[in-house]
Order: structure tokens, then sequence, then C-alpha cells
């Protein structure tokens, strides 16, 4: 069965540094992996995914993650914070077509 | 906006009571998936349905079903509500390949008081 851990409930961060979220995944089958964000009060909304290929996936608003087998790992990063990015974010692996998602991380930005 | 619209968007009951959330898929979509989110549980699978068969069941408590209509969209039905079952509520869809992206709906928020 394919599992998540999201390491750090939240994280906080300077509006301009460097945004790093971490997850592990458990998979027993090359995974497809998902990074989504929830904004207050609103939906789930896809930043990037991995299935194939490239290992470093751009995604939306200047987030990327890189799958990295060797360490079962699939951190989201981006370059320079900025408020709008306080959010929470899941990443979540693809098992048996449903998505089974870690816990969360919370990012706050401080000004 | 992501092509998929649940109602309602907001839920004040009591409990023993029974509510039903509605779901249309995006178009063109035949997997449909409801999660619950909560506080304490996070975000859990609770059913897939594809093109209107049970495709697959997570977490999903007894007292509540589901369901998915000729015309795709789906029903959650939630009875003999407890306090505990206040959460919010997703529904999902995507074309059922793997990798896929599973597109989710802004969520009804349920109160049982």
């Amino acid at each position: 069965a394919q599992s998540v851990t999201q390491l750090g409930s939240h994280v906080s961060v300077s509006e301009g540094a460097l945004v790093l979220l971490r997850c592990n995944y458990s998979s027993s089958v090359p995974p497809y992996l998902f990074w989504y964000v929830q904004y207050p009060n609103q939906g789930l909304q896809l930043l990037l995914k991995y299935t194939t290929g490239a290992t470093l996936v751009k995604g939306i608003n200047g987030f990327e993650a890189e799958f990295k087998k060797s360490e079962t790992s699939f951190h989201l990063t981006k370059p320079s914070a900025h408020m709008s990015d306080a959010a929470e974010y899941f990443c979540a692996v693809q098992g048996a077509q449903k998505l089974v998602f870690g816990q969360g991380t919370r990012l706050t930005i401080n000004p | 906006d992501s092509g998929v619209t649940q109602t309602p968007k907001h839920l004040i009951t009591a409990t023993g009571q029974r509510v039903t959330l509605r779901c249309s898929p995006r178009s063109g979509d035949l997997s449909v998936y409801w999660y619950q989110q909560s506080l304490d549980q996070g975000l859990q699978f609770l059913i897939q349905y594809y093109n209107g068969e049970e495709r697959a069941k997570g977490n999903i408590l007894e007292r509540f079903s589901a369901q998915q209509f000729p015309d795709l969209h789906s029903e959650l039905n939630l009875s003999s509500l407890e306090l505990g079952d206040s959460a919010l509520y997703f529904c999902a869809s995507s074309v059922e390949e793997a990798g896929n992206t599973i597109y989710f709906g802004e969520g009804s928020w349920l109160t049982v008081v």
C-alpha cells in the first residue's frame, strides 16, 4: 500500500526566503506523486505532479519538486516566498487510482 | 475553477439527521471520488465510482453511502449524523488513468450540532 509522510506540520519562512516542504513516500510500485495546495476556505488545487520522465518537475506559482527514488522523497521548493504562498500544502501518492494524502504542512510567510 | 461542482457549500444539521451532498464532475470525467477532511483525521478517502459502478472503498462508515448516476453526477448520503461527522467533504473527478490529475471541488462544509 502507498503512503506519504510530510515532515513538519507547520513551516514558517520570511518573505523572499527559500520555501522547502518535505515529503517522503512509500510505494511498492513506481509512484505517481502530487503536490496540492489549499488556500483558506477553498478546495485543493494541483501545484505539480510527477509521473514518469524528468525527475525535476515544475509547477504553478514558481514551485518545483524533485523526485528522488533513492531517498523516496518528493520535496517541494520555491526560491523566494511571497505572502500569497501562505496556505496548506499536501503531498499525495496515487495508489489504485485514488490519492493517498499526507497530513499536510501549513506554510506561514512572515513579512 | 476546477470544473467540479459541489452543493451545498455549507450545511448545518442536528445529530441523528440525514443529509445528501451532491457533486457534478468535470465534463468528460467518468471517475468520481469522495474525501473527508477533518482536523484530527486529515484528508481521508471515502469512496470512488467509475461510470456508475463502485470502484474503490476507503474509510467510509456504514452510515454513509454514495452513488453515481447515469448522468455521472454523484451523491454522498450521510445518515444518523454524529458530532464527529462535522467536516469538509470533497468531491473530485478524473479521467481514470494512472497518473492523471484528480480535480477537486471546493467542498461542502458540514456542521453537526
